[in-house]
């Protein structure tokens, strides 16, 4: 099977604009949750998408927004850019409860 | 909330010599995952443990899940240069219901000298 598969790998977009993220996940994995991580907050955790649905979110302000689409590929979009958000946006995808797979992640860079 | 602590932070180790780190919680959890991320990489799955008390070997690496439910460990044995990397504890709490999701430790960092 193939893994969990991001892009883009990586992106530079500056400060106000906006951007969006694609995760494909595993096939048969309907749930897809996805991350930012940065050296000093470590795995912080987004949102989490089941089956088209938004079934938990993390404490990211409302810029941060996300989607799952039928066949569970999900996306995620940060729109009004800050320095901030220059991070490792990680998507892991899994099925039921149990393990979570990780993608490569998008690296994002605010200028 | 449900935090993971994670000793030690870093390891600078030998070639060679056997590695042990451990994640610990005031909080009980389900399961216990071990990831290893590579600089620029996501995090990777090594071992997942799913029963108080699970012994797991995966080659060199064997992990175990604390019969308290509240800590796990990680041993690498005779560590070799591609062992380095950042290795993180997961783990979903114990009510794990669709409103919680995964909660990762800070994660140790593992550097093997030649």
């Amino acid at each position: 099977k193939a893994g969990v598969t991001q892009t883009p790998r990586y992106l530079i977009k500056t400060r106000g604009q906006q951007v969006t993220l694609s995760c494909s996940p595993i096939s048969g994995h309907r749930s897809v949750s996805w991350y930012q991580q940065t050296p000093g907050q470590g795995l912080q955790f987004l949102f989490e998408y089941f089956s088209e649905t938004q079934r938990n979110k993390g404490n990211f302000p409302g810029r941060f927004s996300g989607r799952q689409f039928s066949n569970s590929r999900s996306e995620m979009n940060v729109s009004t850019l800050e320095l901030g958000d220059s991070a490792l946006y990680l998507c892991a995808s899994s099925f039921g409860r149990r393990e979570q797979y990780f993608g490569p992640g998008t690296r994002l860079t605010v200028t | 909330g449900q935090q993971l602590n994670q000793s030690p932070q870093s390891m600078f180790i030998q070639e060679g010599e056997d590695v042990s780190m451990n994640c610990t919680s005031s909080s009980i959890f389900n399961t216990w995952l071990w990831y290893k991320q590579e600089p620029g990489e996501g995090p990777v799955l090594l071992i997942a443990l799913y029963k108080a008390g699970e012994l797991t070997s995966n080659g060199r690496l064997t992990a175990q899940f604390g019969i308290t439910r509240k800590d796990s460990f990680l041993n690498i044995s005779a560590s070799i240069p591609s062992d380095v990397g950042i290795y993180f504890c997961a783990s979903l709490p114990r009510d794990g219901n669709y409103g919680q999701n995964f909660v990762f430790g800070p994660g140790t960092r593992l550097s093997v000298l030649p």
